[in-house]
């Protein structure tokens, strides 16, 4: 099993609808949870990110962590065709190796989402 | 503000010849720093993070190696590239452990 499951979709909407993107885990030491947007060719862009459970927005995004079910969620509403890219959930836990700490990222696979006008 | 460059964004190389990608930070001071590998329909993998200056560590195996000559600057090398090494090569920095981490707009290679 893999530590986060993301359905990779992809995910085609219309304009304006309210888009639904989520990931489950099952490492309870991530401590950060993430959702980052990726257009074609470039890197990831992180959009929000939250430490504790519950709802955080951000103009037309929200975010939303449920701890006790071990599933986060991006919201998107009123979807424009600039939305369209590939969403990735990612969560972070502080690993030590040989004395050294490090952030460690473990991402979704992505979902590839279409915002069609 | 803080800000990551890579170069470059688009690199062909023939097999075996040797590979230098570079990351700088800006805006910050003692940054973790890292380099993923994303190939294509893929996640990203993780292959070298650092706390400091000097201070590498890898997490896989592998034909390339990683260095940290300044506090904001991170260099990805291989002395030989293998075919295998193609993929989009990623650096990101953070402000500590465990924080979220910002992500350059990443170098593509190709291997001929």
């Amino acid at each position: 099993q893999k530590e986060v499951e993301q359905d990779p979709g992809p995910l085609s909407v219309p304009e304006g609808a309210i888009v639904s993107l989520n990931c489950t885990y099952s490492n309870s030491a991530f401590q950060y949870f993430m959702w980052y947007r990726q257009y074609s060719r470039k890197g990831p862009e992180l959009l929000m990110y939250t430490y504790s459970s519950g709802n955080k927005e951000d103009g037309r995004f929200t975010a939303q962590v449920d701890k006790s079910s071990k599933y986060i969620s991006l919201f998107i509403r009123d979807s424009q065709p600039s939305d369209s890219a590939t969403y990735l959930c990612a969560m972070s836990a502080v690993l030590s190796t040989g004395g050294t700490s490090y952030g460690k990222l473990t991402f979704g696979q992505g979902t590839i989402l279409t915002v069609h006008p | 503000s803080q800000t990551i460059h890579q170069w470059p964004a688009t690199l062909v190389q023939p097999v075996g010849s040797p590979l230098s990608l570079e990351c700088t930070v800006e805006g910050t001071s003692n940054p973790n720093l890292y380099w993923y590998r994303q190939a294509a329909g893929r996640g990203l993998q993780l292959l070298f993070y650092s706390v400091g200056i000097g201070q590498i560590s890898s997490e896989v195996p592998q034909n390339l190696s990683a260095s940290r000559p300044q506090d904001r600057q991170f260099i990805l090398s291989s002395k030989k590239l293998l075919l295998s090494d193609s993929g989009f090569y990623l650096c990101a920095w953070s402000a500590d452990q465990g924080q979220p981490q910002h992500f350059g707009d990443g170098t593509r290679l190709s291997i001929l």
